[in-house]
Parts: C-alpha cells; structure tokens; sequence
C-alpha cells in the first residue's frame, strides 16, 4: 500500500517562530489531508488539498502532487499550536493512509 | 461538513469483557470508517462499515475481535470483543460524506482496560 512518511518526528519552537512540516507519499494520491491532534485527541481537520496551495489564518499548505510531497506552514506560532500533527493520504484503496504524525510543542 | 459524535468518550473495562462504541452522524453518508490510535501511535484502519453489508476488514483485523454494525446511513457501533490491556487505545469513527473526498473524525473513544 501507499507510504506516507513525516519529517521532523518532533519540533519545538518559541513562540512565534515559523515552522514547515513535511509530508512525502509513495504513489499518486486523490486526497491529501493535514490534521491537528489536540491534547484531548481530537482530530482537527486543517486542509484538504490533494494539489496547489491553501491559506487560513496563520496556516497554509502545498501539495506538489507530481513531486510528491506536501508542506504545512505555521507562521507566528502560539501555545496553542501544541500538539501533534497528521498527513493522511487517500490513494487507489480509497481510504487514509496516516503519516506517523509530528509532535510539535511550543514554549511560551 | 458532518458533525459527529461518540459514545462514550471514555471507559475503562476489565480484560475479557466486550465495549461496543456507538458513532452518531448528523446527515446520511456513504463511508463510514472505525480507526484504532494505539498510545503514542498514528491512527490505524480498522475496518470500512458497509451499510446493509459486512464490514471490509483491513489486514490485521477480524470480525469475531471487532464486530461492526452499520443498520443505517447515519449510525455504526464498533465493538471491542473480549479484551486485553493491548486493546487500550482511541477508537474513532470516520465519515465521506457524499461526492466529496474529504474525511471528517468524531471525537474519539479513549478506552483503558485493567
């Protein structure tokens, strides 16, 4: 089945700071999606972007799809920003497929 | 969007006894999903819940472990048949709703089992 690999595992940052995440997969996708996991593990759905880029708020995404690969940036990070971090991938079986996710934490 | 519920939201059991976990969907949809979330692990497919059928099991998992009902296009349980403390885990439920591909999560079903 499809692979979908997460780099970093882990990233601490300031509050404030920047951040890019990334998301590679092993084969053609029709849905590519990024999930905030909260503390309480609620999945938050942030975007839905099989290709090209999205904003909103503080938060955008790129999909390269011939590449490949996906990017979520966090800009002007917050305390609540904490948490871990999914890429799932829709491929032929038609399902997610999940990364294994970056656990981001942010200091005040 | 859905909106999307569970119950419970949490139990804890004692190991050989069953817990069947209900998911609640505010509109009818197509697909419905259970995912298991292991501690400190991503989310894994348990199974897709067919309305009207079986459910399609992914590799790993079985129905007489994991029996799921799907009676109708807004409702599924998931039940956790004779437990051991490796089935503590989150058990969330998962819907597409019609012609889109996105994926929404209900809130998930923390499970402890002593």
């Amino acid at each position: 089945g499809i692979q979908v690999e997460q780099s970093p595992p882990d990233l601490i940052l300031q509050e404030g700071a920047n951040s890019t995440l990334r998301c590679n997969f092993s084969d053609s996708v029709n849905n590519l999606q990024w999930f905030h996991q909260n503390p309480w593990g609620q999945l938050i759905n942030l975007f839905y972007i099989p290709s090209g880029t999205k904003q909103n708020g503080r938060l955008s995404a790129t999909t390269v799809a011939t590449e490949r690969y996906s990017l979520l940036y966090i800009s002007s990070s917050q305390t609540t920003d904490s948490g871990v971090y999914f890429c799932a991938v829709d491929g032929s079986a038609r399902q997610l497929t999940f990364g294994s996710g970056t656990q981001l934490t942010v200091l005040p | 969007s859905a909106v999307i519920s569970q119950k419970p939201s949490r139990d804890i059991c004692q190991r050989g006894t069953s817990l069947t976990i209900q998911c609640q969907v505010d509109s009818q949809v197509t697909m419905m999903f259970w995912y298991r979330q292991q501690p400190g692990q991503s989310l894994t497919l348990i199974a897709t819940a067919n309305q009207g059928s079986e459910a399609t099991y992914e590799s790993g998992f079985v129905i007489d472990k994991f029996p799921i009902s799907r009676p109708n296009l807004t409702f599924s349980t998931l039940t956790v048949s004779n437990m051991s403390p490796e089935d503590s885990s989150i058990y969330l439920c998962s819907v597409k709703t019609g012609g889109y591909n996105e994926q929404f999560f209900g809130p998930g079903t923390r499970l402890t089992v002593l």
